[in-house]
Order: C-alpha cells, then sequence, then structure tokens
C-alpha cells in the first residue's frame, strides 16, 4: 500500500520570507510521480509542481522548488518570497499504478 | 473552457435520505475518481473508474455506490445517508491511470447530514 505522510498540520511564514513544507511517502513500485497540491479557501484543487521519481534533479515552478530525497523517501516543498495569496492548504500526493494518495495536509498561513 | 464539474455545489440531507452526487468532464479523460475530504484527514479515494465501463473501491467505499454513465460521467450515490457521511465531495479526472497523470479535480460538494 501507498502511504503519504505530513507531518506540520499548520504552519506561518512572514510574506516575503521563505517557508518549507515536509512529506515523506512509501511506496514499493519504481514508477511513481510525486505532487504538491494547493487548496486556497475557494476549495478548488490546484496542481503546484510534480516530481517523476526517476529524475534525479529537483523540479522548480518560479517560486515553488522541491527537495526530493528518493532513498529517504522524502518530498518537502519550498516556497520563496511568500506572498499572502500563497496561503491555504497544502497537499502531498503519490502517483502509481493506483490513484492518488494523498497526505493529510499542512496549512499555511502568510502574514503580512 | 469547464474541465470537471460537479452538480451540486452544497447540500443538506435528511439521516436516511438518497442522493446522487452527478461529475461530467469535458476533456475526454478516460480516468474517473470520487475522493472525500474530511478536516485532518486529507483526501480519500472512495471509488474510482480507470476507463470507461470498470468501477473499483478505494479507500472508503462502504455506504456508496457510482455509475460510470459514459466516459464523460462518473455519479456517486449515497442510498440512505448517515451524519458520518458529511463531508466536501470531489470528483477527478485524468487521462489514465498510471504514474504520470495530473488529476483535474471539481469545485467540490459539501454535504451536511442532519
Amino acid at each position: 500500500a501507498q502511504t503519504v505522510t505530513q507531518s506540520q498540520p499548520e504552519m506561518s511564514v512572514q510574506e516575503a520570507e521563505t517557508v518549507t513544507l515536509s512529506c515523506t511517502y512509501d511506496t514499493s513500485e519504481n514508477n511513481y510521480y510525486l505532487f504538491w497540491y494547493k487548496q486556497p479557501p475557494s476549495r478548488q484543487m490546484i496542481l503546484v509542481i510534480r516530481q517523476e521519481a526517476y529524475k534525479q534533479q529537483n523540479a522548480t515552478e518560479n517560486r515553488f522548488s522541491v527537495n526530493f530525497q528518493k532513498a529517504a523517501k522524502s518530498f518537502s516543498l519550498k516556497i520563496s518570497d511568500s506572498q499572502l495569496g500563497d496561503t491555504a492548504m497544502y497537499f502531498c500526493a503519490l502517483s502509481g499504478n493506483t490513484p492518488l494518495v494523498f497526505g493529510k495536509g499542512t496549512r499555511l498561513s502568510v502574514i503580512a | 473552457n469547464a474541465g470537471v464539474t460537479q452538480t451540486p455545489k452544497f447540500q443538506v440531507l435528511k439521516t436516511g435520505q438518497s442522493m446522487t452526487l452527478q461529475c461530467a468532464q469535458d476533456m475526454n479523460h478516460n480516468s474517473m475518481y470520487w475522493y472525500r475530504q474530511d478536516p485532518g484527514m486529507g483526501l480519500r479515494l472512495i471509488y474510482y473508474s480507470a476507463s470507461e465501463g470498470t468501477t473499483d473501491k478505494g479507500e472508503v467505499p462502504n455506504g456508496y455506490n457510482v455509475s460510470r454513465l459514459n466516459k464523460r460521467e462518473f455519479s456517486l450515490r449515497l442510498e440512505s445517508a448517515a451524519p458520518s457521511q458529511t463531508s466536501v465531495y470531489f470528483c477527478a479526472s485524468s487521462s489514465r491511470q498510471g504514474a504520470n497523470t495530473e488529476a483535474f479535480f471539481g469545485q467540490g460538494t459539501r454535504l451536511t447530514v442532519v
């Protein structure tokens, strides 16, 4: 079975600062992808970034980047220059031969 | 560009009532999913349909039934609603079932069972 663990239920960061959200996972599959989804108060699920397990290079999307440590089964999300619009729930998710499995989420608050 | 459309967006049911949540996608996706979101629990898979004509149970299927009506539509039915089914329900779709498949989500349905 695939599992995803997010150990930080809530975090806060000052505007313009950098914050890192943690995620660990477990899977027996060799071919899998990891995702970070953002859920703002509107409830919409928005894909932030994805990482292919067979790529060693960490994915980057503008202010969002990941630190993918395959051996440790760790997949953290770094948000640089945090903005008020980054306030949201963030979900780490794992996809393999079965549908997406989600962590329990981290609620991030960006403080002005 | 509708993507994934869910109806209704909000619903209040009395215990024992039945209802069907509707979901349609216009992206010609093969795979569709139903998740529920509860505080502190993340999103948990109820049922999914890897392709038209197939459905499979997810992590929390009890109390639900699904129908893959055609390639576009995937409905979720609560036959006899219980307060434990109070939740936010999300429908999602992806081009196929597999590792590199971005899932696209509907806006969610907030269901309250009293």
